[in-house]
C-alpha cells in the first residue's frame, strides 16, 4: 500500500514556541491531505483539509491562525502549531488520498505526539 | 452526537471471535472502513467495503454491511493478543473527500 510519512513522531516544546509537523506521501501524489487531532481516549477530529496549491479549509472551531497549514507540493503538507500552549498537547495525524482516487482509502501517517510544557 | 457510533469497549478471550459493531446515519455513505490503532501509533487500514456490498472477507476479518439498518460490523476470527487495539469505523460520503470516524472500540484480548 501507499506510504505516508509523518515527522516528527514526537516533539516536546516550550509554551509560546512554534512547532512544525510534516506529512509526506512517499510513493504517490496527494492532491488532498487531511489533518486530524486526537485527544486521549477519543476519536479523531478533522481539523482541516489541505489542497495542493490553495488555502486549507478549516473545520468549525479550529483557529486557522494558530494551526497554519501549507500544502506546497503534491507530496508534502505541513502543520505549524504557532505559539503553542499546554492545551495544544495532543496526537496529530495526517492522511492523504491519491490524486486520481477519491472516495477510496486514505493513507495515514504514524502520527505526531506533541507535548507543550 | 457522533454521526458514526461504536461501543467503546470489548473484551474477549484469546481464540474466540470478536465482533465490533458500528452504526452510521448518512445513507449517502460510499465507502466504509475499519482502521486499527495500536498504542501511540497512527491508523492502519484493515479493510474497507463499498456501500453496494453486503460482505467482504479477508483472512480472519469479515465485514458485514446492512445498508438498510446502516449497520457495519467487523468480525475477527481466532482473536489473538496482538489484536488488542482500538478499532475505528469510518465513512466517506458521496461527493465529499474527508472521512468521519466513530469514537473507536477498545478491544482487549485476554489470554
Amino acid at each position: 500500500g501507499a506510504v505516508v510519512s509523518q515527522h516528527p513522531s514526537w516533539v516536546i516544546c516550550k509554551s509560546g514556541t512554534s512547532v512544525k509537523i510534516e506529512c509526506r506521501s512517499l510513493d504517490f501524489q496527494a492532491t488532498t491531505m487531511f489533518w486530524y487531532r486526537q485527544f486521549p481516549k477519543q476519536s479523531l477530529m478533522l481539523m482541516a483539509t489541505s489542497n495542493e496549491g490553495s488555502k486549507a479549509t478549516y473545520e468549525q472551531g479550529v483557529e486557522k491562525d494558530k494551526f497554519l497549514i501549507n500544502h506546497a507540493s503534491l507530496t508534502l503538507s505541513t502543520l505549524t502549531v504557532t505559539s503553542a500552549h499546554p492545551e495544544d498537547s495532543s496526537f496529530y495525524i495526517c492522511s492523504a488520498r491519491e490524486a486520481v482516487r477519491v472516495n477510496t482509502e486514505a493513507f495515514f501517517g504514524q502520527g505526531t505526539r506533541l507535548t507543550v510544557v | 452526537g457522533e454521526d458514526v457510533e461504536q461501543s467503546l469497549f470489548l473484551s474477549v478471550r484469546e481464540g474466540d471471535s470478536s465482533v465490533i459493531n458500528c452504526t452510521y446515519t448518512d445513507s449517502s455513505s460510499t465507502y466504509l472502513y475499519w482502521y486499527k490503532q495500536e498504542p501511540g501509533a497512527g491508523l492502519q487500514l484493515l479493510t474497507y467495503i463499498f456501500s453496494n456490498m453486503d460482505m467482504k472477507q479477508d483472512q480472519r476479518l469479515t465485514v458485514l454491511l446492512n445498508k438498510k439498518d446502516k449497520h457495519l460490523s467487523l468480525r475477527i476470527a481466532d482473536t489473538q493478543t496482538g489484536d488488542s487495539a482500538i478499532y475505528f469505523c469510518a465513512e466517506t460520503l458521496l461527493g465529499n473527500n474527508d472521512m468521519r470516524f466513530g469514537a473507536g472500540t477498545r478491544l482487549t484480548v485476554k489470554p
